[in-house]
């Protein structure tokens, strides 16, 4: 079993929609999650980063983050094509610089 | 403020040389992380520098190693080169806290031929 592990993808939603990116991780001791964005070709830029149980809301992204059920997720609202990109949730044990990434979930947004 | 740089963003190399990427941090950054990202193993992290020192390792054989200097700039070197050693090399850069917020450079590609 992997450590952080994301939704296969790839994820297609149409203009304006809601799209909806999923992420489990397995210790129960990491205590810092993070969502980046990275354009093919280019490095991984953040979205988001939560610590605490429930909602957090940055502009059209909300985090979400369960940690008796071990996932965290990212919503994106009013999503559009400049979000067509692949999301990578990434996990810290508090551990400073070493983070364990998912895979990533390609996205796509159709005009 | 700058972001993290990194140099080169290219390389190409020939099986059995070696290579040495380089780091700059966000100005007050003390903390340098490198990750090794390919298609088939995503993004696999390498080691962490800080305040000079290794402070975290991942599982790399021992031909991948690194540094960081006083003023926190971090290079990695990768000798004997294999094939398999082509991938985005990702540096990242953090004040140190235990979770605070990874920023990452553009990535130096290598291709070894």
């Amino acid at each position: 079993q992997k450590e952080v592990e994301q939704n296969s993808g790839p994820l297609s939603v149409p203009e304006g929609a809601i799209a909806s990116l999923n992420c489990t991780y397995s210790d129960r001791v990491s205590q810092s999650f993070f969502w980046y964005r990275q354009y093919s070709g280019k490095s991984p830029e953040l979205i988001m980063s939560i610590y605490s149980n429930g909602d957090k809301e940055d502009g059209r992204f909300t985090a979400q983050l369960n940690k008796a059920s071990q996932y965290v997720s990212l919503l994106i609202r009013d999503s559009q094509p400049s979000d067509s990109a692949t999301y990578l949730c990434a996990v810290n044990k508090n551990n400073a610089g070493k983070s364990t990434f998912g895979d990533g979930t390609t996205l796509t947004v159709k005009p | 403020k700058a972001g993290v740089t990194q140099t080169p963003r290219y390389l190409i190399k020939t099986r059995g040389q070696q290579v040495t990427l380089s780091c700059s941090p966000i100005s007050g950054h003390r903390s340098v992380s490198w990750y090794q990202q390919t298609p088939g193993q995503g993004l696999q992290f390498l080691f962490e520098y800080f305040s000079e020192t290794q402070r975290n390792k991942g599982n790399f054989p021992g031909r991948f190693s690194g540094r960081q200097f006083s003023n926190s700039r971090s290079e990695m070197n990768v000798s004997t080169l294999e094939l398999g050693d082509s991938a985005l090399y990702l540096c990242a850069s953090s004040k140190g806290q235990g979770g605070d917020t990874q920023y990452f450079g553009p990535g130096t590609r290598l291709t070894v031929l």
